[in-house]
């Protein structure tokens, strides 16, 4: 079945630093895929999203690739800031199926 | 800007009782989700809802479970007679259309099973 797997947390870095979480993918079919932020005491949120290969996905600073080869879809952004403190989920649907499948939530501390 | 409501925010409740997690949707949305998250686990799909019924639904979701829309702006979940393994975040979510829309999420209902 589909899976996705994201690198453990937590994530603590420094502001300004250079953020990386990792998220690799098992699916069937081509499925598209998301990233989701849940920010303390709120709900999920979309961040961003790719549905076909090579696509790059870009919001407020952080972009991630579809990179099919690798199956991964890796979050990146250049210089963090103290409010980006939250959780990241790694998503993928799979086809026209309505279903999210999640990662685990990678928590990211951001510090001065 | 539109979100989805959810209430309570915190519910405990004693193992055998029953549990009614509500959600408001965003309101020209029609189609609806629950997930849920156990501490430190993966969210989890429960079941989608469209045109007043049921279009899919996990394993998770067995006989204990139940949604239903009884009105045009909730949507619930109940849970006849919790475990203490039903203790979790849950997740309502709504979207229009699926096969390429984004899912909005409330902010979650945490029940906590003694």
């Amino acid at each position: 079945g589909d899976s996705v797997t994201q690198m453990e947390g937590p994530v603590t870095l420094s502001e300004e630093a250079f953020l990386t979480i990792n998220c690799t993918y098992t699916a069937t079919g081509y499925p598209s895929l998301f990233w989701y932020v849940q920010y303390p005491g709120e709900g999920l949120q979309l961040l961003l999203k790719a549905t076909k290969a090579d696509d790059k996905g870009s919001n407020k600073g952080f972009e991630a690739t579809y990179r099919k080869e690798t199956t991964s879809f890796h979050l990146e952004k250049g210089s963090v800031q103290v409010s980006d403190s939250a959780v990241y989920f790694c998503a993928l649907k799979t086809g026209t199926a309505s279903k999210l499948t999640f990662g685990t939530g990678t928590r990211l501390q951001v510090t001065l | 800007e539109p979100e989805v409501t959810q209430t309570p925010s915190h519910q405990v409740t004693q193992m055998g009782q029953e549990v009614i997690l509500r959600c408001v949707p965003i309101s020209n949305h029609l189609y609806f989700y629950w997930y849920r998250q156990i501490l430190g686990q993966k969210v989890e799909f429960l079941v989608s809802f469209y045109n007043n019924e049921i279009s899919e639904k996990s394993e998770i979701f067995d006989d204990q479970f139940s949604v239903e829309r009884p009105d045009g702006s909730n949507f619930t979940l109940k849970i006849r007679s919790t475990k203490l393994e039903d203790s979790a975040m849950y997740f309502c979510a709504s979207s229009d259309p699926p096969s390429g829309g984004e899912l909005f999420f409330g902010e979650g209902s945490r029940l906590t099973v003694l």
